[in-house]
């Protein structure tokens, strides 16, 4: 089955320090990759998703994401976090063809003033 | 354009009651989907639809049940509520079938369900 970790439960970061957050997913095939932002008593919202091409992919409010097919991963990358980033950040995979969308655990970022 | 709506935001139960969580999209989507969130767990798949008629069990189906009468609708039905299900329920939609841009889950606001 199908699986996604996301290694890092909770991050601390201060303004300004550079964020990476790592997500591994488990499947050999072709697989979407998303990552989704959740804001405090909100619902998730879509940052970046990876379907084909440019393994870089940028998204919205400067985040980026990087597939690495050899490593399984698709880590979450912003180089100045800001207070507002304070949010928990799920990785999601999906395989094509079978709509089941899996999720990591997540990541709670907390940024500090 | 109110993309998907879940009704209602707050609810307490006691055990035993049932209850039904609603949910619409209005973006013409065919697949829709329920998930349940619980600390350090992320969110899990209950059930999900890809289409009217059609519905299928995710992960953590028991305890839940489904229908889809229509495109647009997708409720969700606690039959005798069990503090195991207290969570946080989030229904998504999105257009199924890769000829639709693989598009993206779109999430509603969710349902914060308490049961003692």
């Amino acid at each position: 089955a199908q699986s996604v970790s996301q290694h890092n439960h909770h991050v601390i970061l201060s303004e300004a320090a550079s964020l990476e957050l790592g997500c591994n997913y488990s499947y050999g095939g072709t697989v979407n990759l998303f990552w989704y932002v959740q804001y405090p008593g909100q619902h998730l919202q879509l940052l970046l998703k990876y379907f084909s091409g440019d393994p870089l992919v940028k998204g919205i409010k400067g985040f980026e994401a990087e597939f690495i097919k050899s490593k399984f991963s698709f880590n979450l990358r912003k180089p100045s976090v800001q207070w507002s980033d304070t949010a928990e950040y799920f990785c999601a995979v999906n395989v094509p063809g079978t709509y089941k969308y899996i999720f990591g655990t997540g990541t709670r970022l907390k940024v500090l003033a | 354009n109110a993309g998907v709506t879940q009704t209602p935001k707050f609810q307490v139960l006691k055990t035993g009651q049932s209850m039904t969580l609603q949910c619409a999209q209005d973006m013409n989507h065919e697949y829709m989907s329920w998930y349940r969130q619980d600390p350090g767990m992320g969110l899990r798949l209950i059930h999900y639809s890809v289409g009217a008629g059609i519905t299928d069990q995710g992960e953590v189906p028991n305890g839940y049940n489904v229908s889809r009468s229509t495109t647009e609708d997708f409720p969700l039905r606690l039959l005798s509520a069990a503090p195991s299900q207290t969570s946080v329920y989030f229904c998504a939609s999105s257009y199924a079938g890769w000829d639709k841009n693989n598009s993206p889950l779109h999430f509603g606001n969710g349902t914060r369900l308490t049961v003692t």
